[in-house]
């Protein structure tokens, strides 16, 4: 099973936008999978906020605003998640995650603080 | 509205077997490209995908963990059920059944979680 790779922290100001990276390795495509973003606050069960494959297939869950965007950076070979216009609501654990041969994999969590 | 939740021991002992059992309502078990998975994660850590169950019963596992962990499903009791052998202080966990929506493989929505401690 692959390791999918995320910055343990992240921070940004109220009003900025926050870029949280999710690498796979070499031997997965980021281009072959669906990257999916969870959002976790603290003492509460993970939500699922959207997943992008590509510009035309791609989806946000019914209640997450525009301002979670999803994208992947090809020379990188990772997914990003962008929330735009960062509120302190937003402070939260993001996890990424891919289902190669059918088995989840989630990444290590990215710990978002809202300064 | 779509709901899971789950339930089991809050406790085990080391080398004890632990079966969790997560009961759905507001959607079928049988319906074509439905399945439900278990996710775990340990206090202060990442998450961990365990399993999932498909409406037509095939399974998928997480390979460093296939040998210990069996899902099944009861459709006529909406219940989903994990067994996980041999459990260890280090599978001391917040379990969380989730479902597997019917296009792609998004787990939405989430049971509030069960907290697994395992001592002796």
């Amino acid at each position: 099973q692959p390791v999918l790779t995320q910055p343990p922290s992240s921070s940004a100001s109220p009003g900025e936008s926050a870029r949280l990276t999710c690498t796979l390795p070499s031997d997965f495509n980021v281009a072959g999978y669906n990257i999916y973003w969870y959002q976790q606050k603290p003492g509460r069960p993970p939500r699922y906020l959207l997943y992008f494959y590509s510009d035309s297939d791609n989806d946000r869950a019914s209640g997450v605003p525009s301002r979670f965007s999803g994208s992947t950076d090809a020379s990188a070979n990772t997914g990003i998640l962008v929330i735009s216009g960062l509120q302190s609501e937003d402070e939260a654990d993001y996890y990424c995650m891919i289902w190669p041969n059918n088995a989840g994999v989630f990444g290590g969590g990215t710990k978002l603080t809202v300064l | 509205q779509i709901t899971l939740k789950e339930s089991g021991p809050t406790l085990v002992k080391p080398t004890q077997t632990l079966t969790l059992t997560c009961t759905i309502s507001g959607f079928s078990l049988n319906a074509r490209g439905v399945g439900v998975s278990w996710v775990r994660q340990p206090p202060g850590k990442a998450l961990e995908w365990l399993a999932l169950i498909y409406w037509d019963d095939d399974k998928r596992y997480n390979p460093s963990l296939r040998s210990r962990l069996t899902i099944t499903k009861d459709t006529s009791k909406n219940q989903v059920l994990l067994r996980m052998t041999s459990m260890d202080p280090v599978d001391t966990a917040t379990y969380y059944c989730t479902r597997k929506m019917i296009r792609g493989f998004r787990l939405d929505p989430w049971g509030q979680g069960t907290l697994v401690t395992v001592s002796s």
